[in-house]
């Protein structure tokens, strides 16, 4: 069964600095896609970026990037120039190309991101 | 702008109530979640379905029921409800097709007293 697993319950940063929240995952699947999810205060869970497995090249949403390495199944989030606003849960979750049951997204049980002013 | 809406953002409920939550989305999506998410825990999926009147059990389905008689409408019951059922509750919805992400709604507090 595929799991996906997030490390650091907590993490912090200071404004204005760069921070990466850790995200590996276990599956014997080649085709599937891989996704942060930000959970802010408001209980809104909100797409922050999507990979897909088959392309080699990392998903960056302005000052979002990730660091998918496919043969250690780890993806990482990484925040750049971060704001108070990105005070969140962060939840990476997994999601298998395939039609049915098997195709749910499988989330991780998240890290909570505090930004110091 | 397309949404998933869940009918109440808190709830109190009696233990032994029967309690109904509800969730509609307004993006044709086939497939609708329900989950539950607790501090440490993550999000656990209670129940899904994939078609108007098709429902399937998700991990945690015990003490839980859902109904699903519209497209966009599936809510999630509580039978009888009980102190470990106080949670947050949230509902999804997605597309069938490649990767497609999911839409959540803001989630319901349920407090079981």
């Amino acid at each position: 069964a595929q799991t996906v697993t997030q490390s650091q319950p907590e993490m912090s940063v200071q404004e204005a600095e760069t921070v990466t929240l850790s995200c590996t995952y276990d599956t014997s699947e080649s085709d599937y896609y891989l996704f942060w999810y930000k959970q802010p205060p408001s209980r809104q869970m909100i797409l922050v970026i999507r990979q897909e497995a088959y392309k080699q090249q990392n998903a960056t949403e302005n000052r979002f990037s990730v660091n998918f390495q496919k043969a250690a199944k780890s993806f990482s989030l990484k925040i750049s120039d971060s704001q108070l606003g990105d005070a969140a849960m962060y939840f990476c979750a997994y999601r298998y190309n395939y039609g049915g049951s098997q195709g749910n997204l499988i989330f991780g049980k998240g890290t909570k991101l505090s930004v110091k002013p | 702008d397309v949404k998933v809406t869940q009918s109440s953002r808190y709830l109190v409920k009696r233990t032994g109530e029967k309690v109904f939550l509800e969730c509609v989305q307004d993006m044709d999506h086939e497939n609708m979640f329900w989950y539950r998410q607790d501090p440490g825990l993550g999000l656990r999926l209670i129940y899904f379905s994939y078609d108007v009147k098709m429902k399937e059990k998700g991990d945690i389905p015990e003490g839980y029921s859902v109904s699903r008689e519209k497209k966009e409408r599936f809510s999630l019951i509580l039978e009888s409800a009980s102190t470990n059922q106080t949670s947050m509750y949230l509902c999804a919805s997605t597309l069938w097709g490649q990767g497609k992400s999911y839409t959540f709604g803001s989630g319901t507090r349920l407090t079981v007293v």
